[in-house]
């Protein structure tokens, strides 16, 4: 089965400090690859998205970091906020069929001020 | 607003009943989807449809099932047949097109409990 390989489990980072979460995957299908934040009690929403093509995606705090060869790509979060503090999911999007999206089993975040 | 909805928000079945869980979006997607979220598993896939009046299995579908009569609607039916269906349920939609950035937008989910 597809599978998109996630952690850590849970992060706890101080405010201010840089949040990393790791994603890897083996399928060379998947050509696109999404990051979804969930606060308690609601549905995901997009974050940040990235395409093999690119090694970098920046937007405000938020970096996406591709590496192409060893099929891993990862969310880094810059001075991380309380608010910050939800569920991250990676995901990767297949190329045939339907498209099917895969996600990774979640990353829980706290932001301790 | 344009998006997806969901409702009821909090549902309680008894054993051996089934439920229907309603969604609605008014993107103009094409593509619907239902996803199942538990503790620690991430988002597994139960059913989707990629245009009106067809629909498929995902990885999950054994004790579910959904219609899709209209672009907008795509309810799903949790039946007494589903053996834990205690869970956060989860729809979304996107545009259903062949690009690769296509995205999926998610409802707010439904939280139902068997009693």
């Amino acid at each position: 089965q597809q599978q998109v390989k996630q952690s850590p489990q849970s992060l706890i980072v101080q405010k201010g400090g840089i949040s990393i979460i790791n994603c890897a995957y083996e399928n060379t299908a998947f050509d696109y690859f999404p990051w979804y934040q969930q606060f308690p009690g609601k549905g995901p929403a997009l974050l940040i998205a990235i395409r093999p093509d690119v090694s970098e995606k920046k937007e405000g705090r938020f970096t996406i970091s591709f590496n192409k060869s060893a099929k891993q790509f990862s969310l880094h979060i810059m001075d991380s906020q309380p608010g910050d503090s939800a569920t991250y999911f990676c995901a990767a999007k297949d190329s045939g069929g339907y498209q099917k999206v895969t996600f990774g089993t979640g990353t829980k975040l706290q932001v301790i001020p | 607003d344009g998006g997806i909805t969901q409702s009821p928000k909090y549902l309680f079945r008894k054993e051996g009943q089934n439920v229907t869980l309603s969604c609605e979006q008014n993107l103009n997607h094409d593509a619907m989807y239902w996803y199942r979220q538990d503790p620690g598993q991430g988002l597994r896939l139960i059913y989707y449809s990629q245009i009106v009046n067809d629909f498929q299995k995902g990885d999950i579908a054994e004790g579910y099932s959904v219609s899709r009569e209209k672009k907008e609607s795509f309810p799903l039916t949790v039946t007494s047949a589903q053996k834990n269906p205690t869970a956060f349920y989860l729809c979304a939609s996107s545009g259903g097109g062949l690009s690769s950035t296509d995205t999926q937008y998610f409802g707010p989910g439904t939280r139902l409990t068997v009693l």
